[in-house]
């Protein structure tokens, strides 16, 4: 049961370039989505998020674009840094609810200097 | 900053024995879950919690596991009788209100079975 899907498990990217990062997700129901950035041995840590009403949302060099049409969103990173590099989750859920945020697999990102 | 706070950072155990996790989260915070991840794998819901009671739980949890909050401050995963398969990363997180999309999590704490 994979709702949420990150299809490419790693990317590499030079530093100062712009770095995409892909979900995918299967559930009409979800109206919520999220990035979280994860560093080993640490817990997933909020990056940005968007909610279904919105196709876009920007905070500093992290822009989130969200396609509902096709159920897709991605994460632009622009310009990327080193201290970029982790593992990226796509989380997806329902904003006005308790219930839990079903993640992606996981995106390895590799920002080389 | 808040921040939820997870205990132990890593526990060794034998197979069969339980174990207790032990979480705080941020203080005004009302909605508390615990996640998993087995290593390579992705991060996958277990259970949440609100006004004292479960309000959802995945296949995973199973009768080995409960959750309680004991006080006003503490939330809780027993596993009652770990098996290798528990082996993972174990997280916490809490978020404010229904009306906020975002989870805060612990750093997790690391569960090993022998």
């Amino acid at each position: 049961d994979q709702q949420v899907k990150q299809n490419s498990p790693s990317l590499s990217v030079q530093e100062g370039r712009i770095s995409i990062l892909n979900c995918d997700y299967t559930n009409s129901m979800f109206d919520y989505f999220l990035w979280y950035k994860k560093y080993p041995a640490e817990g997933p840590t909020f990056l940005i998020s968007i909610s279904s009403i919105k196709d876009k949302n920007e905070d500093g060099r992290f822009t989130v674009f969200l396609n509902k049409s096709a159920k897709h969103l991605s994460l632009h990173i622009v310009p990327s840094q080193p201290g970029d590099s982790a593992v990226y989750f796509c989380a997806a859920g329902e904003e006005r609810s308790a219930r839990q945020l079903t993640f992606g697999s996981g995106t390895q990102l590799t920002v080389l200097p | 900053e808040p921040e939820v706070t997870q205990t132990p950072s890593h526990q060794v155990t034998q197979m069969g024995q339980e174990v207790i996790l032990r979480c705080v989260p941020i203080s005004n915070h009302l909605y508390f879950y615990w996640y998993r991840q087995i290593l390579g794998q992705k991060v996958e819901f277990l259970v949440s919690f609100y006004n004292n009671e479960i309000s959802e739980k995945s296949e995973i949890f199973d009768d080995q596991f409960s959750v309680e909050r004991p006080d006003g401050s503490n939330f809780t995963l027993k596993i009652r009788s770990t098996k290798l398969e528990d082996s993972a990363m174990y997280f916490c997180a809490s978020k404010r209100t229904v009306n906020t999309g975002e989870l805060f999590f612990g750093e997790g704490s690391r569960l090993t079975v022998l």
